[in-house]
């Protein structure tokens, strides 16, 4: 049973485009909603993350839209660039506890110049 | 700031041969997380350690898997009798609990398993 899904798999924009990736989650009790970046052959890397108190937050270009009711959550690159060229991961985590990461299986983004 | 760090980076074994990872945490985190994470798919959780104990360990975790924490520093993960299927990325992840109000966790680069 996978609990965060993600789309698309892949994703191709043009350098200045805004590539959206969304992520589905099936466990309410989940409370804690990061973004990672993913370089190959590098660990991943926090990028910006939300909890379901608030419907938006930004930082810098990075913004994550969240939607309570239809536990979705999605992640938004404003004026993209070829260096964002990675794979970005959703994950999801409950806090107290462990608070193990539960992940989407990814997408790769691809900017193009 | 050093960062989560991992050694060995990379680790050829054959089957059947007992293979030992390192993860050194950022020294203030008191939390400290393995992940695996196969080509093409999300890192999945393996175990969690807060301070030198280990709370929770994941189904992926079998027998055959063993960590530890000693002094609630560094931590090593061991897996013996190596499988083809063990083949994978290892990721540590550390944490510092109630930082901002949650716990967010920073990756080391991994180590990259190869059993052939």
């Amino acid at each position: 049973q996978q609990q965060v899904k993600q789309s698309p798999q892949s994703l191709i924009v043009q350098k200045g485009g805004i590539p959206i990736i969304n992520c589905a989650y099936e466990n309410t009790a989940f409370d804690y909603f990061p973004w990672y970046q993913q370089f190959p052959g590098k660990g991943p890397a926090l990028l910006i993350a939300i909890r379901p108190d608030v419907s938006e937050k930004k930082e810098g270009r990075f913004t994550i839209s969240f939607n309570k009711s239809a536990k979705q959550f999605s992640l938004h690159i404003m004026d993209s660039q070829p260096g964002d060229s990675a794979t970005y991961f959703c994950a999801a985590s409950i806090e107290g506890g462990s608070e193990k990461l539960v992940f989407g299986k990814g997408t790769k983004l691809t900017v193009n110049p | 700031d050093t960062g989560v760090s991992q050694d060995p980076r990379h680790k050829i074994t054959k089957r059947g041969q007992n293979v030992t990872f390192r993860c050194d945490p950022i020294s203030e985190h008191n939390r400290l997380y393995w992940y695996r994470q196969t080509l093409g798919q999300g890192p999945e959780f393996l175990t969690y350690f807060q301070n030198e104990a280990q709370l929770e360990k994941s189904r992926l975790l079998s027998d055959r898997f063993s960590a530890e924490r000693p002094k609630g520093s560094f931590s090593t993960l061991e897996i013996q009798r190596t499988e083809q299927g063990d083949s994978a990325m290892y990721l540590c992840a550390s944490s510092s609990l109630g930082y901002r109000g949650v716990s967010e966790q920073y990756f080391g680069p991994g180590t990259r398993l190869t059993v052939t």
